[in-house]
């Protein structure tokens, strides 16, 4: 099973760029990574998805290097209102079994 | 717009005891997932269903069955609680089949103590 690392918390300041990263060493060639936030008492909400290379939305970018061994969240010019818990999700199917395998979370605290 | 509704939204249930936690999504989503949420560990996932009529465990099944009669509704239950399954369950539904390459959504929770 491939394993999500992040890590635990970050700091920030309203306005500057957020880059938060999560490893997964085991990666498989079906899998996609998808990254989700999460506020206190509610449930996790999408962000972004990819497969490799870069993804980029209307709220945030996902860049995939080519051995898809990582893959880094980026948040533009963050606000206070993006504290939140980042989880990155890798999930895929094989022969008919699923996985889905979330990481254990950034804390991230944007500070004014 | 509902989403996906999840109850009851928090119970004190004594080891032993019997309980079903609840989930209807109104999106008519094919896939379906139960996780748990304990401090540290992140989201891990108990058991998913790709479309009705089809179940399959997650990475923490033990203790825990599902069912999914209908497109709707996917129930949990676990069928002699015990205090290690006191935890935030979250209940999730994604378009298509499997939902790997697919957004998941989620429903607010329900807060279980075993005690």
């Amino acid at each position: 099973l491939a394993k999500t690392t992040q890590p635990i918390s970050m700091d920030s300041y309203e306005g500057q760029e957020v880059n938060i990263t999560c490893s997964h060493n085991n990666i498989a060639t079906n899998d996609y990574i998808t990254w989700y936030q999460q506020f206190p008492s509610q449930g996790p909400r999408f962000i972004i998805q990819g497969y490799k290379t870069k993804v980029t939305n209307e709220v945030a970018s996902l860049f995939i290097p080519a051995d898809r061994k990582s893959s880094t969240l980026s948040l533009p010019r963050v606000s206070l209102s993006d504290t939140a818990v980042y989880y990155c999700l890798v999930a895929g199917a094989t022969s008919g079994t699923y996985k889905y395998i979330f990481g254990t979370g950034t804390r991230l605290k944007v500070l004014a | 717009i509902a989403g996906i509704t999840q109850a009851p939204t928090s119970q004190i249930l004594a080891a032993g005891r019997r309980m079903t936690l609840r989930c209807t999504q109104d999106m008519r989503h094919n896939a379906m997932y139960w996780y748990r949420q304990d401090l540290g560990l992140g989201l891990r996932l108990i058991h998913y269903s790709n479309t009705a009529g089809t179940t399959g465990k997650g990475e923490v099944p033990d203790g825990y069955s599902v069912s999914r009669a209908n497109t709707d509704d996917f129930p949990l239950t676990l069928a002699s609680a015990v205090p290690s399954q006191t935890s935030v369950y979250f209940c999730a539904s994604s378009p298509g089949t499997g939902g790997v390459n697919t957004e998941a959504f989620f429903g607010q929770g329900t807060r279980l103590t075993v005690v």
